[in-house]
């Protein structure tokens, strides 16, 4: 089986700009949850999507926001890029939510100039 | 919401000495993981050990849950066994993973 996919792998972005991230969760996967990590926050919880809906959310402002479609892939966008947003971004997969085994992928590096 | 500790911080070991991460955590949780991050960023999965022991080759994991700890274990380190190795977890309720700090561990030849 694939595992799971993140596009793009890196990107650079000015200040004021939005950016939307793609992740693709291994097949049969329909649980998805975002995760940033920064070195001085570590990793952190943005979001869990499981069938279309969002069942978690992290303590992110409302410009970080994020979707997930029938084939369970998923998007995250964050609008009005600050300098502090430069972060890698990581995307999990799992079969269903809570008591499975989360794989990775392997990430997103975001720089905000 | 759960609160995730791991020790130490950082270890520098010589090729082929035999190490152990601790992972304390402060609740009740359904599922732990240990993961490996690469240099190029990626979280590898090493375990996912709610309760008990198991093992991988050189890599071996037990975590006590009724107290709250989880020890990895990693014997005849190989230099490429550096990198910063993290802990997560999850209870029920929250459905989101939490994790530790992570342990960075260096293995010199």
């Amino acid at each position: 089986k694939a595992g799971v996919t993140q596009t793009p792998r890196y990107l650079i972005k000015t200040r004021g700009q939005q950016v939307t991230l793609s992740c693709s969760p291994i097949s049969g996967h329909r649980s998805v949850s975002w995760y940033q990590q920064t070195p001085g926050q570590g990793l952190q919880f943005l979001f869990e999507y499981f069938s279309e809906t969002q069942r978690n959310k992290g303590n992110f402002p409302g410009r970080f926001s994020g979707r997930q479609f029938s084939n369970s892939r998923s998007e995250m966008n964050v609008s009005t890029l600050e300098l502090g947003d430069s972060a890698l971004y990581l995307c999990a997969s799992e079969i269903t939510p809570s008591t499975d085994t989360q794989y990775f992928g392997p990430g997103t590096r975001l720089t905000v100039l | 919401g759960i609160q995730v500790e791991q020790s130490p911080p950082d270890l520098i070991l010589q090729e082929g000495a035999n190490s152990t991460l601790r992972c304390n955590f402060s609740d009740s949780v359904n599922n732990l993981q240990w993961f490996h991050q690469n240099p190029w960023g990626q979280l590898i999965n090493l375990f996912y050990i709610p309760s008990g022991t198991k093992q991988n080759g050189r890599l071996s994991a037990t975590t006590v849950a009724t107290e709250r700890y989880s020890l990895l274990y990693i014997s005849s380190s190989q230099t490429t066994d550096s990198g910063v190795y993290f802990c997560a977890v999850k209870d029920a309720n929250a459905g989101k993973s939490t994790f530790g700090d992570g342990t960075t561990l260096t293995v010199k030849p």
